[in-house]
């Protein structure tokens, strides 16, 4: 299995901050990576898909760069709604996999 | 509006067997693929299956293979999981995920907790 490895863990920031989360596979998959959302309680959304598409309606204060094994999800300035867990995820290979998730936090 | 709605969770024994249902809405459910994710309690994402849009692909994740059987009735715009030999470890919240667009998850259902205790 491909395994995603997704750093930090978690992270503390402040409102207006820049922030970055990077995921590193174990094997080259191309662009085949995916970045969700999930806040507590609810359901994932997606917010990038072929590492760097933008899902309609998600702002485009989200970004997301990246091919082969490394990859960034960037989020130009924080906002509230914005304090949330996040996960990459492959989908090169048949057996998808998901990171670990990085959870943000106010600092 | 896409709509998923998972129903079917619910406190089983270890051993025991359930059948989860997802049934969707707002899109055309026969032309696209499907997937099952869990996740455990404060765990992460855990992808468990797959289903091509006709049933002719389907894929499990090691953890699933040859307990779990993925299903879906067209006609009924409706995805199953049937979970046999259920254990403690498959205590987790059941999401449906829709792949609208090819190889990403585009649409979540809310999720079915199942739990396996005795």
């Amino acid at each position: 299995d491909i395994q995603m490895t997704q750093s930090p863990s978690s992270l503390s920031a402040s409102v207006g901050d820049r922030v970055t989360i990077t995921c590193r596979a174990s094997q080259s998959i191309s662009s085949y990576l995916n970045w969700y959302q999930q806040k507590e309680g609810k359901a994932p959304k997606l917010l990038i898909y072929g590492a760097s598409s933008l899902q309609s309606g998600v702002p485009s204060r989200f970004s997301g760069s990246g091919s082969g094994t490394d990859f960034t999800l960037t989020i130009s300035s924080l906002q509230p709604e914005d304090f949330a867990t996040y996960y990459c995820q492959q989908s090169y290979s048949t057996l998808v996999t998901f990171g670990q998730g990085t959870k943000v936090e106010i600092k | 509006e896409v709509q998923l709605v998972e129903s079917g969770g619910g406190l089983v024994q270890p051993g025991g067997s359930l059948r989860l249902s997802c049934a969707a809405s707002g899109f055309t459910f026969s032309s696209y693929s499907m997937n099952w994710v869990r996740q455990a309690p404060g765990k992460g994402l855990e992808w468990v299956s797959y289903i091509s849009s006709s049933s002719s692909t389907i894929y499990y994740a090691d953890s699933a293979k040859g307990r779990f059987t993925i299903s879906r009735d067209n006609a009924k715009n409706s995805l199953y999981l049937q979970m046999n030999s259920l254990r403690d470890e498959d205590t987790a919240v059941y999401y449906c995920a829709s792949e609208v667009g090819a190889n990403h998850f585009d649409y979540w259902g809310q999720g079915t907790l199942v739990t396996v205790s005795s």
